[in-house]
């Protein structure tokens, strides 16, 4: 257990539809990832905040936003969904967003699985 | 326009024996690596990380070679044990761990 915590786990809605996803980072993280899984796809990263900010921008759709809460959870909204939308979402959360030489290791939640029908 | 490259999706390897994952990259300002173990279905796990002013990490049977004037690093797992069957992810980030970016993978088969 990483210690991250995503929900849903699963969910399956209509094209068109918006959803949003839910992260709860590892305790004392205050950096948080959301990268996209496609079928048979490598980890394409979205987007990350640190401490409620945006850090870095990757390759996230406009149709996408994501926000971090002062309590430091972070939403992934979805909308306007697409059929190829459907994928595995992961949050991932670390301590720091970069630290020096003793460096950043991220740490992912189980995923959420999007099926857009 | 891939900036961290894992060119064999799938590697083979008897138990017991040596299995050497490989990653290459292309933006030479990543200075902080890490290999990810995932299991389907499941999240990546964290196994193993380097930074760019070591050249060798070792835990355990897991070992990062880090190769910065060729831009390579590869993963050696010894002995190599059925368990470790999974993919493996290649992931490097710059000003020590700012903006990941992860390779395709490479699915790993220990065969008994």
């Amino acid at each position: 257990d990483s210690g991250v915590t995503q929900t849903p786990k699963h969910l399956i809605t209509a094209t068109g539809q918006r959803v949003t996803l839910r992260c709860s980072p590892r305790s004392g993280d205050l950096s948080v990832y959301w990268y996209q899984q496609s079928l048979d796809q490598g980890l394409q990263f979205l987007i990350q905040y640190y401490n409620g900010e945006e850090r870095a921008k990757g390759n996230i759709l406009e149709r996408f936003s994501a926000q971090q809460f002062p309590d430091l959870h972070s939403e992934l909204n979805l909308s306007s969904l697409e059929l190829g939308d459907s994928a595995l979402y992961f949050c991932a959360s670390s301590v720091a967003s970069g630290q020096g030489h003793s460096g950043n290791t991220i740490y992912f939640g189980e995923g959420s699985w999007l099926t857009v029908v | 326009d891939q900036q961290v490259k894992q060119n064999s999706p799938s590697l083979s390897v008897q138990e017991g024996r040596i299995s050497i994952l490989n990653c290459d990259y292309t933006n030479s300002m990543f200075d902080y690596f890490l290999w990810y173990k995932k299991y389907p279905a499941e999240g990546p796990t964290f196994l193993i990380s380097i930074s760019s002013i070591k050249d060798k990490n070792e835990d355990g049977r897991f070992t990062v070679f880090l190769n910065k004037s060729a831009k390579h690093l590869s993963l050696h797992i010894v002995p190599s044990q059925p368990g470790d069957s999974a993919v493996y992810f290649c992931a490097a980030s710059q000003n020590y761990g700012q903006n990941f970016v992860f390779g395709p993978g490479t699915r790993l088969s220990v065969l008994p």
